[in-house]
């Protein structure tokens, strides 16, 4: 099914671990990026691209990295985990000239303990 | 700095009812555009509609309609016959100016219940 693809769906972490936040969208969108939803909130932006090899910081960039080394993905680093990262975390992506919604995945949701 | 405030934490409404959820903005960007989103209790996020600013017209999409108030920065979202399958979370959200408008800034959310 086309859209936009989030694994994993759960995942529980130890303070000071890494892992990688998996994204991947069929639709040949330019735009992809990255958010995340705390209790009481709305969605926050991470990081965002707008092309292959293209990315930039959101309004909470800190302890994640990005990269873009296709089209398709758009995975999401966490450096070293912390309690304060503990989230559900959003991949989006939209088309260069869309004034259609952006396509979210399904969303992970992250613990650090 | 763009912001999108939604006052209304949360809403009741009884089913076969319209509902109205509040949404205002603030930017600095002649053109912008404005996005409603549903997210239900399974924690998707579903696309419900789309207002750009230049828009003549008000947008609408099935039950879904955007009371779009340019001069005042409002743009709430009328749910018409209110049905028990959209109690939800309710996110108002624009593109961000300082992105090049390729993300979305989020309000907080007005979670609705319908009623029986």
């Amino acid at each position: 099914n086309a859209g936009v693809t989030q694994t994993p769906k759960f995942q529980v972490l130890k303070t000071g671990q890494s892992m990688t936040l998996q994204c991947a969208q069929d639709m040949n969108h330019e735009y992809m990026s990255w958010y995340r939803q705390d209790p009481g909130m709305g969605l926050r932006l991470i990081h965002y691209s707008v092309g292959a090899g293209i990315t930039d910081q959101g309004e909470v960039p800190n302890g994640y990295n990005v990269s873009r080394s296709t089209t398709e993905d758009f995975p999401l680093r966490l450096l070293s985990a912390a309690p304060s990262q503990t989230s559900v975390y959003f991949c989006a992506s939209i088309s260069g000239g869309g004034s259609y919604g952006y396509t979210f995945g399904s969303g992970t949701r992250l613990t650090v303990v | 700095a763009q912001k999108i405030t939604q006052t209304q934490p949360g809403m009741f409404v009884q089913e076969k009812e319209a509902v109205t959820l509040d949404c205002t903005y603030d930017t600095s960007d002649p053109s912008y555009g404005l996005f409603w989103y549903k997210q239900p209790s399974s924690g998707e996020m579903i696309f419900l509609i789309y207002q750009g600013s230049y828009d003549q017209q008000n947008a609408t999409e099935g039950r879904y309609s955007l009371n779009f108030q340019k001069a005042r920065k409002s743009a709430n979202l009328v749910i018409s016959a209110s049905q028990l399958g959209d109690s939800a979370m309710y996110f108002c959200a624009m593109r961000r100016k300082d992105t090049g408008r390729r993300a979305l800034t989020f309000g907080s959310g007005t979670r609705l219940q319908v009623q029986p």
